[in-house]
């Protein structure tokens, strides 16, 4: 079975600072790959997400994830963060052709003002 | 953009009662339907997929007696939680595929999810 592995579990930040949170998955064959964002009090919501194509996928509000199949990463990175970027970030992938989700066990950021 | 909702997105109750949370998507029809549980600070665990008609897929561990999910139309699934102990309070989140959606743009959409609280 395929795991996803997010090995930042709290990130701290100030504003204005870059952002770059790993995710790393095991599976050899064909995957989709997703990044959620779940903001304090509400629910998950889909930052970006790559089926195919360009590997370097722009999602909302200035986020963008680069995929290297070598390395079986999905990372997600943005390069100047807000405060209101303060969430909780998962990292999920479907493969082998399921559309069930394999989720990462998230990675926490606080971005001070 | 697709809205799933959940009801009640809060719920206290003693132990040994059984509590039912819904589901359900708003502006599409879902033929597939998950439930996830969320531990604080953890990720989402799949505990079922619920297909329209026919019943549920259950996870390895989860029980399918004290976890029952029926998806009895194209917009609701309900997830009751029988007998429940203060050990199954946790964070209850479904999501739900759009059955017109192409595949190449195939996304589920969560709903806000529901806290159970077993005293």
């Amino acid at each position: 079975a395929q795991s996803v592995s997010q090995h930042n579990h709290h990130v701290i930040l100030s504003e204005a600072a870059s952002l770059e949170l790993g995710c790393n998955y095991s599976y050899g064959g064909t995957v989709n790959l997703f990044w959620y964002v779940q903001y304090p009090g509400q629910h998950l919501q889909l930052l970006l997400k790559y089926f195919s194509g360009d590997p370097l996928v722009k999602g909302i509000k200035g986020f963008e994830a680069e995929f290297i199949k070598s390395k079986f990463s999905f990372n997600l990175r943005k390069p100047s963060v807000q405060w209101s970027d303060t969430a909780e970030y998962f990292c999920a992938v479907n493969a082998g052709g399921s559309y069930i989700p394999t989720f990462g066990r998230g990675t926490s950021l606080i971005v001070h003002p | 953009g697709a809205v799933v909702s959940q009801h009640p997105s809060r719920v206290i109750c003693k132990s040994g009662t059984s509590v039912k949370i819904e589901c359900r998507s708003l502006d599409f029809q879902a033929t597939t339907m998950f439930w996830y549980r969320q531990f604080p600070k953890q990720s989402l665990m799949l505990m079922a997929t619920s297909n329209e008609g026919s019943k549920a897929t259950y996870e390895q561990g989860v029980e399918k007696d004290k976890f029952l999910i029926n998806h009895a139309s194209l917009t609701l699934s309900t997830l009751t939680v029988t007998s429940a102990h203060p050990e199954d309070s946790s964070f209850y989140i479904c999501s739900a595929r759009d059955r017109g959606a192409p595949v190449s743009t195939d996304t589920q959409y969560f709903g806000p999810g529901t806290r159970l609280t077993v005293l």
